[in-house]
């Protein structure tokens, strides 16, 4: 099976850096992705990591390392509106041709003025 | 359309009746996905179609749970016989293939509240 584990609240203040972590434990999985949900709306899609290493997109990036079971998005220059619930996702092989993603319980990110 | 389109947005309904959620993938997406999202929770995997292949529905939690899709166009998702714990937000989501899990588009879901 799959589970994936994120702290379930993060603060920081305007223009500082955030970085969320996600751990998990799976049999295997294509990739990692992140999604960004505000109050009452769509999760949207943010970043994806197939291979280890740092993917970068504008004030975001991402990281993945599957020898320690870990990713972690980071947040920079944080804005007002960055506030939201940010999820870690995995698409297991066990899905196999269905590339259904297997979410994790979120992170509440406030950011203060 | 310009994004996926879920109706209704909200649903109040009495444990036991029978209620339908609609989705409107985008268009060219061959692959729609249900997920449910209880309060302060992560997403909960429902069903899967892709294309005219039979759907996966090993994420449908009893038999009262169904889902149809006409082609590569509308999804209904029918829970009959509601219970309380249904309640949840109801998310639909397509991809242009399923190729590639981590490039979903979601709709802005149906919240479901069973009284």
């Amino acid at each position: 099976g799959q589970s994936l584990e994120q702290p379930s609240e993060v603060t920081a203040v305007e223009g500082a850096i955030v970085q969320i972590n996600c751990t998990y434990q799976t049999s295997g999985f294509y990739g990692l992705s992140w999604y960004q949900q505000h109050d009452g709306g769509a999760p949207t899609f943010l970043s994806y990591n197939a291979l280890d290493g740092l993917e970068e997109t504008g004030r975001f990036s991402s990281f993945l390392s599957r020898s320690d079971s870990y990713g972690y998005l980071l947040l920079q220059e944080l804005q007002m509106k960055d506030s939201a619930s940010y999820f870690c996702a995995v698409d297991p092989i066990s899905s196999g041709s269905a590339r259904q993603l297997t979410f994790g319980s979120g992170t509440q990110l406030t950011v203060l003025p | 359309g310009a994004g996926v389109s879920q109706s209704p947005s909200n649903k109040v309904t009495e444990k036991g009746k029978d209620v339908e959620l609609r989705c409107d993938p985008i268009s060219g997406h061959t692959a729609l996905y249900w997920y449910r999202q209880r309060l302060g929770q992560g997403l909960e995997f429902l069903i899967y179609f892709q294309g005219n292949s039979a759907p996966d529905k090993s994420g449908l939690p009893s038999d009262r749970f169904s889902a149809e899709r006409t082609g590569e166009s509308v999804s209904t998702l029918t829970i009959q016989r509601t219970q309380q714990e249904d309640s949840a937000v109801y998310l639909c989501a397509s991809s242009l293939s399923g190729g590639s899990a981590g490039e979903l588009f979601f709709g802005e879901g149906s919240r479901l509240t069973v009284l």
